[in-house]
């Protein structure tokens, strides 16, 4: 199958501080990546749709400048969450896909805004 | 908006026995696909089933999805303790106009499965 990354799994900073998350498809070049966000017992929301050398779609409601997704390349997809507050942590996972309709899910970085 | 809508929230069975999830949605789709996520991990996809579908198995997993009803349901079958997780189902609304492919996802079923 393939196998989606995600860097870091864990991090801890201050509030007004910037954390990047990194995306990455390992053994496939993924088309489109996705970025989700998941509060505790929750279920996943999409923040936004990132497609290789194209600004981010974002879904209603998601602040563009709040979090900054960049796609690189075809491998490589980042989420920077600017200017963190508590009210951002929460668990974030990305997805790739390569075709029409299976997507492959990174394991997620759980961020905490102190 | 959630699209699908699982239900139980919860279930708790004891080890070899079945467990029946449900979900429902609203809106038409392309495919709806089930995935598994444990405690703070990512998510496993586990089966896709296609609009004209209507029954899916794989290994101890067999998926229904009756699109007049707008549901579909995971049985896992034989259950093991390692089955433990979340299971969520997830549906593709369609492509119109070229736009990009979007899951939406249910809730989720909260499985236990003790020993």
């Amino acid at each position: 199958g393939a196998v989606v990354s995600q860097h870091p799994s864990r991090v801890i900073c201050k509030s007004g501080t910037s954390v990047k998350i990194e995306c990455r498809s390992l053994d496939f070049q993924a088309t489109t990546m996705f970025w989700y966000r998941q509060f505790p017992k929750k279920s996943l929301m999409l923040m936004a749709t990132s497609n290789e050398g194209s600004k981010a779609t974002y879904e209603q409601g998601v602040e563009k400048d709040k979090f900054l997704i960049n796609h690189a390349s075809l491998t490589l997809s980042t989420l920077t969450v600017t200017s963190a507050h508590p009210e951002d942590s929460s668990f974030y996972i990305c997805s790739a896909t390569r075709g029409r309709d299976e997507q492959f899910f990174g394991p997620g970085t759980r961020l905490t805004v102190l | 908006s959630q699209q699908g809508e699982e239900d139980p929230q919860a279930l708790s069975i004891q080890e070899g026995e079945n467990a029946t999830m449900n979900c429902s949605y609203k809106t038409s789709i392309n495919n709806l696909q089930w995935y598994r996520q444990n405690s703070g991990r990512g998510l496993v996809h586990l089966i896709l089933i296609r609009s004209n579908e209507r029954e899916k198995h794989s290994g101890r997993l067999r998926v229904t999805l009756d699109t007049s009803k707008k549901s579909s349901s995971l049985l896992i079958t034989a259950s093991r303790a390692a089955d433990t997780a979340s299971y969520f189902c997830a549906t593709d609304g369609g492509n119109s106009g070229g736009s990009n492919y979007k899951l939406t996802f249910g809730k989720g079923t909260l499985l236990t499965v003790n020993p």
